[in-house]
């Protein structure tokens, strides 16, 4: 079935410094492909998203390329701050049976960005 | 954005007890609203899927008669976990959708649950 991986964290990162976080993912049709966050006590967000092969989503400073070749779409910023710190998610979605959207989530990757 | 409020958002009980979790849109009207949970290190798993007004639909492998769905109005969903063992511990998360998935999928901070 369908699934998504991603990097185990946490990653620990100093402020300014550049972040990526890898997402791979398999996937029998076409799916859409997501990135949410989870602030502290806080719901999850959607970040950023791509429909179709290639597309780049953004959102904050983040980017993430659609790649239909290496089946990864890996979240990446120039220059944290200590206000990413976060738990970022995968997910993808697709349509299943054709009577349900639903969304397959990665394990998230904890973030903490040092000052 | 919309709002999702979950309630509680951390519940610790006795084996045995049953436990319920609720989901609200505030300022939506929900026609779908999902419920996952999240082992340590483990992907968020989809349990189920709710309509208002209508039975779940359940995720192979989800017991139907220890995780009961509710979803009786456009602005409330409950989950309740009956009869909760300690290997029911777990984050639980809810989203309502207003259409579509993705993009329209707003959710709840989640409920740990710890079972002893």
């Amino acid at each position: 079935g369908d699934s998504v991986t991603q990097m185990e964290g946490p990653v620990t990162l100093s402020e300014e410094a550049f972040l990526t976080i890898n997402c791979t993912y398999t996937a029998t049709g076409y799916p859409s492909l997501f990135w949410y966050v989870q602030y502290p006590g806080e719901g999850l967000q959607l970040l950023l998203k791509a429909t179709k092969a290639d597309d780049k989503g953004s959102n904050k400073g983040f980017e993430a390329t659609y790649r239909k070749e290496t089946t990864s779409f890996h979240l990446e910023k120039g220059s944290v701050q200590v206000s990413d710190s976060a738990v970022y998610f995968c997910a993808l979605s697709d349509w299943y049976g054709g009577a349900t959207n639903k969304l397959i989530f990665g394990t998230g990757t904890l973030l903490a960005v040092q000052p | 954005g919309a709002v999702v409020s979950q309630h509680p958002s951390r519940v610790i009980c006795k084996s045995g007890t049953s436990v319920k979790i609720e989901c609200r849109s505030l300022d939506f009207q929900a026609t779908t609203m999902f419920w996952y949970r999240q082992f340590p290190k483990q992907s968020l798993m989809l349990m189920a899927t709710s309509n208002e007004g209508s039975k779940a639909t359940y995720e192979q492998g989800v017991e139907k008669d220890k995780f009961l769905i509710n979803h009786a109005s456009l602005t409330l969903s409950t989950l309740t976990v009956t009869s909760a063992h300690p290997e029911d511990s777990s984050f639980y998360i809810c989203s309502a959708s207003q259409g579509g998935a993705g993009e329209k999928l707003f959710f709840g901070s989640g409920t740990q649950l710890s079972v002893l």
